[in-house]
């Protein structure tokens, strides 16, 4: 069956610091999103990107954020300069039709923690 | 309310009891209601998109009911087993999909 995939699974970064989290989504799928729950909090959404470009972002995907899908396949996500605020797990999912009437296929999450 | 919010926050059920728990959500711009399946160290997994007021969905032994007049969905676990056990998610999404949270009620099943 086919899964969405992310790398690294554990992210150590220092403050300071540019990260890029990688995600694979589900192959015929054309919506995407990067979510992340802060230990102890609910998951908040981040970004979806649709048709090459973003389609709505949160407060919190300020300039330091940035997400790309260089290739076809990858689906990333850039934190520019990292923050301890920043410390969560980021999950990826993805969706094949008009996603409020759609399941979304997560990933199993990146921890990235800021030191 | 403005906020999607699940209670209990966890609940305890000795294996082959039934159990059962809540969402809220905010029923004004309503488009459907997520429910995810969270088991520790894995992908959150859907369970059911649920769109339509008066909406009942099964699979296996969980079901869930869907109340968008007054805003709340029922998540229902018959019969539970230990495999049974994880954070049950509910989600409301926008129109571009956004989905925004709740909480989640963590489910432990004792055999």
């Amino acid at each position: 069956e086919p899964e969405v995939t992310q790398t690294p699974s554990h992210q150590v970064t220092q403050m300071g610091q540019e990260v890029i989290l990688r995600c694979v989504p589900i192959s015929n799928h054309l919506y995407f999103y990067w979510y992340r729950q802060i230990l102890g909090q609910k998951v908040e959404f981040l970004v979806s990107f649709y048709n090459n470009e973003i389609s709505e972002k949160s407060e919190i995907f300020d300039d330091q954020f940035s997400v790309e899908r260089p290739d076809g396949s990858n689906f990333t996500l850039k934190i520019r300069s990292t923050k301890l605020e920043d410390s969560a797990m980021y999950f990826c999912a993805s969706g094949a039709g008009t996603s409020s009437y759609n399941e979304q296929f997560f990933g199993p999450g990146t921890r990235l923690t800021v030191l | 309310i403005l906020n999607v919010e699940q209670s209990p926050q966890s609940l305890h059920v000795q294996e082959g009891d039934s159990t059962n728990f809540t969402c809220s959500f905010p029923s004004s711009n309503f488009y459907a209601l997520h429910w995810y399946r969270w088991e520790t160290a894995k992908s959150p997994e859907a369970l059911f998109v649920m769109t339509l007021n008066g909406d009942e969905k099964k699979k296996g032994r969980i079901s869930a009911t869907l109340n968008t007049k007054e805003g709340y969905s029922y998540l229902y676990i018959k019969g539970s087993q230990p495999e049974d056990s994880a954070t049950y998610l509910c989600a409301s999404p926008d129109s571009w999909g956004k989905l925004q949270f709740g909480a989640g009620t963590q489910v432990v099943v004792t055999p």
